[in-house]
């Protein structure tokens, strides 16, 4: 398996626009989690799907932030408008049912907000 | 709730020498699995070690061990002789149950000089 793959990696857009950030997990995996990594927050996790379910989306530091998971290898995570405080790196991951298994990262987006 | 506690923000230490990272955490479960993580330098997350709550034995890996205590609700990570490539952000990470969300804390770099 190629591993949980992110695109874009790297994202620079002005204020005001539309972000999507997508992600394709692991295969087999019934978990996905959306992480946002910032020097001041460090990794705040932002929402996690079951089966493609949201299961809590509490971390989503409000509206302008929004995300779906179509289906089992796909999922996107939309910020709209964007602003410069959006400026962090992304990260999408995976992992099976089970509470001991771990988490596998993808490579994480950097978007920077102008 | 749950919850991890990084205090150690940054370590600078120069080779050979040994170096323990601290993490505490929080939970009301008592089935839990505590993680940890390397983000080296090129960003991505490496998985390194798990340990679920009813076992409290120590381990160890090459220059790796980990120190688990549920007195104390500590899971801490000792390097031993580091070396320049342990350069990294170390993350504890905490999850409960059946594989729910997984919490991270904080971070704490770790910079090894020649």
């Amino acid at each position: 398996d190629a591993g949980v793959i992110q695109s874009p990696r790297h994202e620079v857009t002005e204020m005001g626009q539309e972000v999507t950030l997508r992600c394709k997990p692991i295969s087999g995996h019934d978990y996905l989690f959306w992480y946002r990594q910032t020097m001041m927050r460090g990794l705040e996790l932002l929402i996690y799907f079951n089966n493609n379910v949201p299961i809590d989306d509490s971390g989503m530091p409000e509206d302008r932030f929004s995300a779906k998971m179509p289906n089992a290898s796909f999922s996107t995570l939309k910020i709209q408008p964007s602003e410069p405080r959006d400026s962090a790196v992304y990260f999408c991951a995976s992992r099976t049912t089970g509470g001991d298994t771990e988490a596998f990262f993808g490579q994480g987006t950097r978007l920077t907000v102008v | 709730a749950q919850k991890v506690t990084q205090a150690q923000t940054e370590i600078s230490v120069v080779e050979k020498e040994d170096v323990t990272l601290d993490c505490v955490y929080e939970t009301r479960d008592t089935t839990y699995y505590l993680f940890w993580y390397k983000q080296p330098p090129s960003g991505e997350l490496v998985f390194l070690i798990r340990r679920n709550s009813f076992d409290e034995q120590n381990e160890i890996s090459g220059r790796y061990s980990w120190n688990f205590q549920k007195s104390t609700s500590s899971f801490n990570f000792t390097i031993t002789a580091s070396q320049v490539v342990d350069s990294a952000v170390y993350f504890c990470a905490l999850s409960e149950g059946m594989g729910d969300k997984l919490i991270f804390g904080t971070g704490t770099r770790l910079q090894v000089f020649p």
